[in-house]
């Protein structure tokens, strides 16, 4: 069984670009979830997806962050304007459902110079 | 606020002995946690599930959740160098699925 897929696996920006991340969660997984990763801290939750519904985005700087998951799917994460405070990793994680294990892809490392 | 804390070391053990890594929680209403894997530049990975007051054992991995304490902690019999990593413990709400990270506590095995 395929794992969950993210690109690019890097990307380097200046402040104020915009970026954009792509999520493909395993097959089946209902449940989607965006982290933000900085250095030396556990993941945290920027956003979780039921199907194509947002069910939980209240860490999500809304001001520059956006998220949408089509066809309840792939699911694009972007930033714009970035800032150099967005440097980390954004892992996208998927779930059967909700209540299960969350399984994560290997990540997108974003450096905002 | 629920909150999650770990010592983010690093914790170092030499080849062969008992590795023990702790966390603690703020919500009392707690009810069941996830220990992941972390191996630097990677994602993280599932070690154990505990849910239930007690211990959880799985090959040289044995979870411990004291509910009354507010701790939850990880065993690792018999260390490896290739267990060196980041070990992640997180607070798991099973009706809205939210996953709540500590910092991460980072394991050194020494041959």
């Amino acid at each position: 069984e395929a794992g969950v897929a993210q690109s690019p696996r890097y990307k380097i920006i200046e402040k104020r670009q915009s970026v954009a991340f792509w999520c493909n969660p395993i097959s089946g997984h209902a449940t989607l979830y965006w982290y933000q990763q900085i250095l030396g801290q556990g993941p945290k939750l920027l956003i979780q997806f039921q199907n194509n519904g947002v069910v939980d985005d209240s860490q999500l700087p809304k001001d520059r962050f956006s998220a949408e998951r089509l066809k309840g799917v792939d699911s694009t994460l972007k930033i714009q304007p970035a800032k150099l405070e967005d440097s980390a990793v954004y892992l996208c994680a998927s779930s059967l459902h909700r209540e299960e294990t969350q399984y994560f892809g290997p990540g997108t490392r974003l450096l905002v110079l | 606020q629920k909150e999650v804390e770990q010592n983010s070391g690093p914790l170092s053990v030499p080849e062969g002995a008992i590795a023990s890594l702790n966390c603690t929680y703020s919500d009392r209403g707690s009810q069941s946690f996830f220990w992941y894997r972390q191996y630097s530049g990677k994602s993280p990975e599932l070690i154990m599930f505990i849910y239930s007051n007690g211990d959880k054992e799985d090959g040289r991995f044995t979870a411990q959740l004291n509910k009354a304490s507010q701790y939850v902690s990880l065993l690792i019999r018999d260390s490896q160098p290739s267990d060196s990593a980041t070990y992640l413990c997180a607070e798991f709400s099973g009706n809205t699925g939210k996953l709540i990270f500590g910092q991460g506590t980072t394991l050194q095995v020494k041959p």
